[in-house]
């Protein structure tokens, strides 16, 4: 069965430092996608960022950037810049291939605190 | 990115009755809904997925008699809780994907049910 590991239940970070959130997984499938999802207070789930398999790039969307470790199985999150507004649950997450019902499988989750 | 709206956002109830929690894609067709229960700090546990005009596929240890989900349209699916016990009080997610390897999921905004 495939598993997501975040092995470090709270993260903090002085505010314009860079933090970097780990993740491993495992799976035997060798097509799937991988997402960064943050959970501020409010609780409303925001999709931070999406890695794709077969793609050897890692993805950045501005102050958020991936290192994708596919033979590794590793999947970290690493946040530029860091802003108070950043504070929040950090969940790592693993969809299977195409063809399944896109059901996404969560990792236990990384508070982040931001310090002023 | 595509809107999925949640109803109500929170909700008490009295031990016994039953509650009926609604999801919503606003601007796009739901192939696929997931329901999700999450406790405070933790993670996000997947209950079941429905497909629309499909029977609900439960996830092992998600009682079907008590969580009674419906997805009759592209657009709505309703979770039931019924009978429901303090025990019950949790906060359910839900998300909305629709067809293709490569859809995104996107979450409502989540309900809060107490059980007095």
């Amino acid at each position: 069965a495939q598993t997501v590991t975040q092995s470090q239940p709270e993260m903090s970070v002085q505010e314009a430092e860079t933090v970097t959130l780990s993740c491993t997984y495992d799976t035997s499938e060798s097509d799937y996608y991988l997402f960064w999802y943050k959970q501020p207070p409010s609780r409303q789930m925001i999709l931070v960022i999406r890695q794709e398999a077969y793609k050897q790039q890692n993805a950045t969307e501005n102050r958020f950037s991936v290192n994708f470790q596919k033979a590794a199985k590793s999947f970290s999150l690493k946040i530029s810049d860091s802003q108070l507004g950043d504070a929040a649950m950090y969940f790592c997450a693993y969809r299977p291939p195409s063809g399944n019902t896109g059901k996404l499988i969560f990792g236990q989750g990384t508070t982040l605190q931001v310090k002023p | 990115g595509a809107v999925v709206s949640q109803h109500p956002s929170w909700v008490i109830c009295k031990s016994g009755t039953s509650v009926k929690i609604e999801c919503r894609s606003l601007d796009f067709q739901a192939t696929t809904m997931f329901w999700y229960r999450q406790f405070p700090k933790q993670s996000l546990m997947l209950m079941a997925t429905s497909n629309e005009g499909s029977k609900a596929t439960y996830e092992q240890g998600v009682e079907k008699d008590k969580f009674l989900i419906n997805h009759a349209s592209l657009t709505l699916s309703t979770l039931t809780v019924t009978s429901a016990h303090p025990e019950d009080s949790s906060f359910y997610i839900c998300s909305a994907r629709d067809s293709g390897p490569r859809a995104e999921a996107f979450f409502g905004q989540g309900t809060r049910l107490t059980v007095v």
